[in-house]
């Protein structure tokens, strides 16, 4: 099966500027996260969706960041104003929810390889 | 406190060494539990399940301890290849996944 998509590879962009990711998940999986990883530290969850509903936003720093997944399938995330301390790895990863038949609360996470965003 | 701590190491160890990991999680209503393996530069990748009855893959033992809220990650016969960061993940209701910060080993000739 095809894989968790992302866009760009690589972005290196200056502070105060705006960016924004693409994200096309594993067709039929429901649930999607963005992660934010910075360098030498575990990913972080920025937000989670169940179809095109948000079901954890709670780490999102919601004065800069912003996601959408509108038609449930795939989502992009997008930083405005960037800031010195966004520069990480951001992840994408999707899953089956619970609950749908499968084993669902072991169900694994599958990644995208991820954007690395720079700001100089 | 953190939702999933993990020691960040690095436990550097020989070839032939068991390295034991430990995690620690701070919701007791978590559902399940996983450790993910992640590569420098390289998307986590899931490593094994964590069962309450714990559960063994080749080489790699995992446990629950739900009363201590922590899991253990046991790895036996090291080879140079296991040199990764090992994260921790804890599965909390709604499918909320959260990853500890990772232990990093280094496995040496």
């Amino acid at each position: 099966e095809a894989g968790v998509a992302q866009s760009p590879r690589y972005k290196i962009i200056e502070k105060r500027q705006s960016v924004a990711f693409w994200c096309n998940p594993i067709s039929g999986h429901a649930t999607l996260y963005w992660y934010q990883q910075i360098l030498g530290q575990g990913p972080k969850l920025l937000i989670q969706f169940q179809n095109n509903g948000v079901v954890d936003d709670s780490q999102l720093p919601k004065d800069r960041f912003s996601a959408e997944r509108l038609k449930g399938v795939d989502s992009t995330l997008k930083i405005q104003p960037a800031k010195l301390e966004d520069s990480a790895v951001y992840l994408c990863a999707s899953r089956r929810p619970a609950g749908t038949g499968y084993t669902g609360a072991n169900e694994k996470l599958f990644f995208g390889s991820g954007t690395q965003l720079s700001v100089l | 406190r953190k939702e999933v701590e993990q020691d960040p190491g690095p436990f550097n160890v020989p070839e032939g060494a068991t390295v034991a990991f430990n995690c620690t999680y701070s919701n007791s209503a978590s559902q399940s539990f996983f450790w993910y393996r992640q590569d420098c530069r390289k998307e986590p990748k899931l490593l094994m399940s964590v069962y309450s009855s714990g559960n063994e893959d080749g080489r790699f033992t995992a446990q629950l301890n739900r009363a201590s809220q922590y899991i253990s990650l046991l790895i036996r016969d090291s080879k140079l290849s296991d040199s990764a960061t090992y994260l921790c993940v804890v599965n909390l209701y709604t499918d909320k996944l959260i990853f500890g910060t990772g232990t990093r080993l280094q496995v040496f000739p």
